[in-house]
Parts: C-alpha cells; sequence; structure tokens
C-alpha cells in the first residue's frame, strides 16, 4: 500500500506484479517529462521520457502514460522484480528548468 | 566511458571548513549541473554551467561557488560549512538544453557537516 508523512511514498508490489508510481507535476506549461530510478546508494538513471504531444509511450518492461488535463504522469512496471526495487522519480520540464518530483520508494516482495 | 565522476563518495567536516567537491564527465557534454538531495526532498539545483567559462545561479546558491575552466569538469566550492549543507550532492550532465533530453547522474557525495 501507500502512505505519504515525512518519509517518501511508499509502494509494495509482489514480485511479478506489475507495478503503477504515479506523479502529480505542477506546471502546465512543462513539455518534456522524464521518469529516473535511483538505487541506494547511487546517482539517479534515467528510464524513460515522454514529450508533452505525447500520451503514451513505453519502453522495454515499462510504459509512461501522461494526462495533461490532470497534470498527472504514471510509470508502470510490468513483471516486477526484485532489481526494481529504488526510489523513482518524475521529472517536468518547463522553459529548460527541471523540475524534480520527491519520489516514491517501490519495494518488491519476492 | 566512466560518465560522471564524483569525488570523493564520503566526506565529514566541521563546521567552519571548507572543500571542494570534484565532478568530471567524459561525454563531452556542454551542460553540467549540481543538485543537493535532501531525505524525502527533490533535487535542488545550486548551478549550473552551460559551458566552458559560464555559469549560473540555480534554486539554492547561497552558501556554494562554481567554476567551469574545461569542459570536462565542474567541481563546486563551499567556503564555510554549516550544519544546513549536510546532504548529498549529485553533479549532472548532458550535451545540450534540457527541453528533449534527460540528464546523466554522478553517483553522489555525501556531507556531513558536524
Amino acid at each position: 500500500g501507500e502512505s505519504v508523512g515525512l518519509h517518501l511514498p511508499t509502494l509494495s508490489v509482489q514480485e511479478g506484479d506489475n507495478s503503477i508510481i504515479n506523479c502529480a507535476y505542477s506546471n502546465s506549461a512543462s513539455d518534456y517529462f522524464i521518469w529516473y530510478k535511483q538505487e541506494s546508494g547511487k546517482g539517479p538513471q534515467f528510464i524513460i521520457d515522454i514529450r508533452s504531444n505525447m500520451d503514451k509511450r513505453q519502453g522495454q518492461r515499462v510504459t509512461v502514460l501522461l494526462n495533461k488535463t490532470v497534470k498527472h504522469l504514471s510509470l508502470q512496471i510490468a513483471a516486477t522484480q526484485p532489481g526494481d526495487s529504488a526510489v523513482y522519480f518524475c521529472a517536468e520540464t518547463v522553459n529548460d528548468k527541471v523540475i524534480f518530483g520527491p519520489g516514491t520508494s517501490l519495494s518488491v516482495i519476492p | 566511458n566512466a560518465g560522471v565522476t564524483q569525488t570523493p563518495k564520503f566526506r565529514i567536516l566541521k563546521i567552519g571548513q571548507s572543500m571542494t567537491l570534484q565532478c568530471t564527465q567524459d561525454m563531452n557534454h556542454n551542460y553540467m549541473y549540481w543538485y543537493r538531495q535532501d531525505p524525502g526532498m527533490g533535487l535542488k539545483l545550486i548551478y549550473y554551467s552551460v559551458g566552458a567559462g559560464i555559469t549560473d545561479k540555480g534554486e539554492v546558491p547561497n552558501g556554494y561557488n562554481v567554476s567551469r575552466s574545461t569542459t570536462e569538469d565542474f567541481p563546486l566550492r563551499l567556503e564555510l560549512a554549516a550544519p544546513s549543507q549536510t546532504s548529498v550532492y549529485f553533479c549532472a550532465s548532458s550535451r545540450t538544453s534540457l527541453s528533449n533530453q534527460p540528464q546523466h547522474f554522478g553517483d553522489g557525495t555525501r556531507l556531513s557537516i558536524l
């Protein structure tokens, strides 16, 4: 389930299930969006991106959905694996400035 | 290619000390950035550079300085360390502007000011 507070929102999923991580972005003029994965002790790593003229983009086991009407971005991970355990955060770009979300911690239960 | 390399990985400083966080990239990227990451918060931009010899302030520049004498290197300087600067610092780079491409990040420097 999810919890929000002083700590990062967390999402726990069973290995093999699909994961959906959500992000509400702030600026309706944002035109480019990125999902990053950050493993413990590492820097953020690019997963997938999407431009504002698209509403869906697929990669290998990952799909990003963009709903500009409600300023919402989601990352779907198919067949979640233990190696997917990490913090995931979205970033929006407007006027060459990037705004990062606080992140969601994904925990995969074997 | 090593990508973006940051040194040191960890450091403990006393209040008032100074230090330089090193960052180098081997991708020939024009743009480089310094961020700080505090628990439960998104990355905050400290300084950035669009090319050698050019630097600009980001969202939280106070207490920091940078220089960009070469395309590869973008060091971050703390002159008088304060407890509020305890954080994880990430350096990143991108080939051009951020309007259509992601950034490449180093693995961070974990800094504690005591």
